[in-house]
């Protein structure tokens, strides 16, 4: 099956620092990535969805300025955290979807997560 | 009314049971569903896929009832390693096909 890799898999930082993970799909083309949050014991929630070379769309209460997403290639989608605090802790995982293929399949990356301290 | 909605369990079943979700949706217009599975501190991963009124998939019956919108998904002659959180998921059609994750049913299974 296609292959969805992110890294790093897990960063402690700093408040106010700002943290990059990037996704990558590994053995397809990817015209749209998905980008993730899971907080614990609660489900995932969609941040935004990314199409290469156009702006990424976000979901209602998501702060664009405070994620930023660049999907550059049909390959590559970075989400970065900017200046991130405490409460952006969270499990982040994004997903890909098959260029041309048919249906909503999407195919998730291992995750990454994130500790602000 | 939630846009997924699933019971959170936990459903604690010995071997061999069998243990039955349920999971309601509010679109109407969904044509298709899915159930992933998802592994403590992992990506969820595919399961099952349901287009029509049911799919199959030896221990695994997904079963889809759209007159009271609701999918469920049977699990026949659990194992131990059948433990996880299953999370029903729902596809908003149009535009890039977002998926909407119900908050998962654990199940834990025991010896």
């Amino acid at each position: 099956g296609a292959v969805v890799s992110q890294h790093p898999s897990r960063v402690i930082c700093k408040s106010g620092t700002s943290v990059k993970i990037e996704c990558r799909s590994l053995d397809f083309q990817a015209t749209t990535m998905f980008w993730y949050r899971q907080f614990p014991k609660q489900s995932l929630m969609l941040m935004a969805t990314s199409n290469e070379g156009s702006k990424a769309t976000y979901e209602q209460g998501v702060e664009k300025d405070k994620f930023l997403i660049n999907h550059a290639s049909l390959t590559l989608s970075t989400l970065t955290v900017t200046s991130a605090h405490p409460e952006d802790s969270s499990f982040y995982i994004c997903s890909a979807r098959l260029a041309g293929g048919l249906g909503e399949t999407q195919y998730f990356g291992p995750g990454t997560r994130l500790l602000v301290l | 009314r939630k846009e997924v909605e699933q019971d959170p369990g936990p459903f604690n079943v010995p071997e061999g049971a069998t243990v039955a979700f349920n999971c309601t949706y509010s679109n109407s217009a969904s044509q298709s569903f899915f159930w992933y599975r998802q592994d403590c501190r992992k990506e969820p991963k595919l399961l099952m896929s349901v287009y029509s009124s049911g799919n199959e998939d030896g221990r695994f019956t997904a079963q889809l009832n759209r007159a009271s919108q609701y999918i469920s998904l049977l699990i026949r002659d659990s194992k131990l390693s059948d433990s996880a959180t299953y999370l029903c998921v729902v596809p908003v059609s149009g535009g890039y096909n977002k998926l909407i994750f119900g908050a998962g049913t654990r199940l834990a299974v025991h010896p």
